[in-house]
């Protein structure tokens, strides 16, 4: 059982490419969470998902986009990356609305 | 808005103790849970443990406990007999209860020293 899993684990870009952060989960959750994590902050929701086919806005949204064609996996893009997008990205999925969140290893995000 | 308030940038225990790591929130809601996460170096996210806001007794996994003090908005985490794998950040965390959005502390780094 591997929980919650994130692909890749760092990546390097510069200015203005593009990229997509894949997340996967096999404990058939229906709720699945991106946030982006930097220093000094906690932890920041940026989009979420209430089951396939759904997403909704978070905290911080913007330069973000993301898609959850099937339940297991949740994806989130960057269509023009920006320095101030520097930052850890965490998925985290739960079983219900509410329910603890358990967190996948991270993806390190460095814009140049 | 919620809040979560974390007061202690990193805290030092020595092995073996017990320590306590702050944690105060700001909610008008009367229905929310509360969370400790643990992120060691390696940077995963662990989930320690929740307390819901109607639960009447303090929850408690194994070495961890959580304080909770409603009156006073605490949810302050007790990590007993301390062990070097403790090391690490610690994110205290709230949700309202039907909501998405989870509120995260600043964090407290602690480091146990042997």
């Amino acid at each position: 059982n591997a929980g919650v899993t994130q692909t890749p684990k760092f990546r390097v870009l510069k200015t203005g490419q593009s990229m997509t952060l894949l997340c996967a989960q096999d404990m058939n959750h229906e709720y699945m969470y991106w946030y982006r994590q930097d220093p000094g902050m906690g932890l920041r929701l940026i989009h979420y998902s209430v089951g396939e086919g759904t997403t909704a806005k978070g905290e911080v949204p913007d330069g973000y986009n993301v898609s959850r064609l099937k339940k297991q996996n949740f994806l989130l893009g960057l269509e023009s990356a920006a320095p101030s997008q520097t930052s850890v990205y965490f998925c985290a999925s739960s079983l219900l609305r509410g329910e603890t969140q358990y967190f996948g290893p991270g993806t390190r995000l460095l814009v140049l | 808005a919620q809040k979560i308030t974390q007061t202690q940038p990193g805290m030092f225990v020595q092995e073996k103790e017990a320590v306590t790591l702050d944690c105060t929130y700001d909610t008008s809601d009367p229905s929310y849970g509360l969370f400790w996460y643990k992120q060691p170096s390696s940077g995963e996210m662990i989930f320690l443990i929740y307390q819901g806001s109607y639960d009447q007794q303090n929850a408690t996994e194994g070495r961890y406990s959580l304080n909770f003090q409603k009156a006073r908005k605490s949810a302050n985490l007790v990590i007993s007999a301390s062990q070097l794998g403790d090391s690490a950040m610690y994110f205290c965390a709230m949700r309202l209860t039907g909501g998405f959005k989870t509120i995260f502390g600043a964090g407290t780094r602690l480091f146990v020293k042997a």
